[in-house]
């Protein structure tokens, strides 16, 4: 069967770094995605990596080890709006979605 | 980056009535969008996958004559919710794929049935 695993909750302190963990099992892959869900709202782009390697864009930076099934969400400089589910969804054999059940990241002052 | 537009936003209807909702790409063509829905605390949950001018493709489980998908264009694909019930009340999310990478999404729409 296909599986996406990440945790369920982390917590971590306004101004760190926090890392958010994706580990899959898929028929096929054609590229895994990290979304930013706020509460009661839709799922919002965050990265998209295919390749193995770090991804950088901003604060957010986004790795990818194909051959571990393995992909990390970092987040740098962490702001109070960070505080938000973050989805692991990877595309596979027939570019269809496989979600995670999402990371919910509570920031505190 | 790419812009979907999903309508309304939230609809509240009465029990036994039906309920269209609009998904569109505004900025490109989508040959592929996607139906999700999400209960409250939960993941989302795929219902089906709508391929422009062919039949949609349903998950498990999911009632296609109630869930009525129409992918009649590149840039428009609609979920009816046909006969809702109050426990159809849930958010409703469509995506648009963008080549067969990236995928968009909609704003969402919450649905309420009384």
């Amino acid at each position: 069967g296909q599986n996406i695993d990440q945790p369920t909750e982390m917590t971590a302190t306004e101004g760190a770094i926090v890392q958010i963990n994706c580990t899959y099992q898929t028929s096929g892959f054609n590229g895994l995605f990290w979304y930013q869900q706020h509460a009661g709202e839709a799922p919002t782009f965050l990265s998209y990596n295919v390749l193995d390697g770090l991804e950088e864009k901003g604060r957010f930076s986004s790795f990818l080890s194909r051959s571990k099934g393995y992909s990390y969400l970092l987040l740098k400089e962490l702001q109070m709006k960070d505080s938000a589910s973050y989805l692991c969804a990877v595309s596979d054999s027939n570019y269809q979605l496989i979600w995670g059940a999402g990371t919910k990241l509570i920031i505190k002052p | 980056g790419a812009v979907v537009s999903q309508h309304p936003s939230w609809v509240i209807c009465k029990s036994g009535t039906s309920v269209k909702i609009e998904c569109r790409s505004l900025d490109f063509q989508a040959t592929t969008m996607f139906w999700y829905r999400q209960f409250p605390k939960q993941s989302l949950m795929l219902m089906a996958t709508s391929n422009e001018g062919s039949k949609a493709t349903y998950e498990q489980g999911v009632e296609k004559d109630k869930f009525l998908i129409n992918h009649a264009s590149l840039t428009l694909s609609t979920l009816t919710v046909t006969s809702a019930h109050p426990e159809d009340s849930s958010f409703y999310i469509c995506s648009a794929l963008r080549g067969n990478t990236e995928a968009f999404f909609g704003q969402g729409t919450r649905l309420t049935v009384v």
